[in-house]
């Protein structure tokens, strides 16, 4: 059974419309990550969530933010899209925060995120 | 900043044959490594880890050491299989000041395998 869930494995949007992108895990767990894999590139950790606290990586563009209304739910909201954010999305959670040395993150399958 | 290169690929091997996949890292401090898998239409899985200097991962067949003096963890299987024809991703872990070990990963390794 599925751990780790996104929808929609494909998204399609226009050029500055906004998006949505969804996770949903049956884990329980504390944290919830977001990463952007671009083409033939590695994973790019956007920011994570340990509860309700959210975590920003320093590089991350404005253009992209997140809710976590629950703790089975994460969102990923690209509030103006760019050529440049054309990827694919994953989305990862782990039991705690602190570490990542006994408790592996366990990914969704992504979305792939296409701009028009 | 920490980071991970890896092999380019794609490796093409034909099944039964031996692999290995390079990976080496730069890091401050000790770092904890990973391989991860991801198989087509698939997200990322952890394939076999190490936390320490001269510790072995292994799962599945594969296997890797982590071999500080020369800064490695690469990925060998004995003998492959065409359903293990995946993307292969080498990452450490990043410790953070607040304790939070962040993932770092390698470009990827394509492998693929043919009867």
């Amino acid at each position: 059974d599925a751990m780790v869930i996104q929808n929609p494995r494909y998204q399609v949007t226009q050029f500055g419309k906004p998006v949505t992108l969804s996770c949903s895990q049956t884990l329980n767990h504390n944290v919830m990550y977001w990463y952007q894999q671009k083409s033939s590139q590695a994973p790019k950790l956007l920011f994570h969530y340990y509860d309700k606290d959210f975590n920003n990586e320093a590089d991350t563009p404005d253009n992209f933010q997140s809710r976590r209304p629950n703790t089975s739910f994460c969102f990923l909201d690209i509030r103006s899209p760019g050529l440049g954010d054309a990827a694919m999305y994953l989305c990862a959670t782990s039991r705690d925060h602190t570490g990542v040395l006994n408790q592996p993150q366990h990914f969704g399958d992504g979305t792939r995120l296409s701009i028009l | 900043g920490n980071s991970v290169t890896q092999m380019e690929g794609p490796v093409t091997l034909s099944e039964e044959a031996f692999l290995t996949i390079n990976c080496t890292y730069t890091a401050t401090g000790y770092p904890s490594l990973f391989w991860y898998v991801q198989y087509p239409g698939e997200g990322l899985q952890l394939l076999l880890k190490a936390t320490k200097a001269d510790d072995k991962g292994s799962n599945k067949g594969f296997e890797a050491t982590y071999r500080k003096e020369t800064t490695s963890f690469h990925l060998e299987k004995g003998s492959v299989q065409v359903s293990d024809s995946a993307v292969y991703f080498c990452a450490l872990s990043d410790r953070r000041n607040t304790g939070f070990q962040k993932l770092v990963f390698g470009t990827g390794t394509r492998l693929l395998v043919s009867p």
